[in-house]
């Protein structure tokens, strides 16, 4: 089955730093979404971007699709942007998400 | 926004007693999903169902698990005998095709 690897595992950042996750993946896909999962365990959807680049305030996400990789960016981060984040995909004649380990995301007062 | 509903949002069962987790996806997803989380652990796949009936279902999914869309509007995990190892968090979720998914929030089963 595909494979995604998501990096850093851990990144812990001053309030108001800026920082860069990335996922990597090892086939085509037709989905790609970034998840935050939050300290009450809550996935909450960030992006649904199996390609281009979209943009929600602080948050942004691009995803080469000919390279397989997604990169989340998260600027002037506030406490409350700490959690896991999780990059899930799927490929083109399989429903499932495959979710990728996660990059936990401390942000320091 | 339209959202899946789960409930409950935590159970405590004694081992080897039968659980069954609700949910309601959005009314007009055709496909759902249920998905697992070990505490520390990445999310996995448990099991898809469209058109009334599985259409994959993963390797942890057997014969102890069953899915049921009793009506229009729910959508049912059943977990027969529980063990310890089934405490998770379990995630309902829901998609129209193209669009991407969109997740409850998560049932935290304990199972002491």
């Amino acid at each position: 089955g595909i494979q995604v690897e998501q990096s850093p595992p851990d990144l812990i950042l001053q309030e108001g730093a800026n920082s860069t996750l990335r996922c990597n993946f090892s086939d085509s896909v037709n989905n790609l979404q970034w998840f935050h999962q939050n300290p009450w365990g809550q996935l909450i959807n960030l992006f649904y971007i199996p390609s281009g680049t979209k943009q929600n305030g602080r948050l942004s996400a691009t995803t080469v699709a000919t390279e397989r990789y997604s990169l989340l960016y998260i600027s002037s981060s506030q406490t409350t942007d700490s959690g896991v984040y999780f990059c899930a995909v799927s490929n083109f004649g399989n429903e499932k998400l495959t979710f990728g380990t996660g990059t936990r995301l401390t942000i320091i007062p | 926004e339209p959202e899946v509903t789960q409930t409950p949002s935590h159970q405590v069962t004694q081992m080897g007693q039968e659980v069954i987790l609700r949910c309601v996806p959005i009314s007009n997803h055709l496909y759902f999903y249920w998905y697992r989380q070990i505490l520390g652990q990445k999310v996995e796949f448990l099991v898809s169902f469209y058109n009334n009936e599985i259409s994959e279902k993963s390797e942890i999914f057997d014969d102890q698990f069953s899915v049921e869309r009793p009506d229009g509007s729910n959508f049912t995990l059943k977990i027969r005998s529980t063990k310890l190892e089934d405490s998770a968090m379990y995630f309902c979720a829901s998609s129209e095709r193209g669009y991407g998914y969109t997740f409850g929030s998560g049932t935290r089963l304990t199972v002491v």
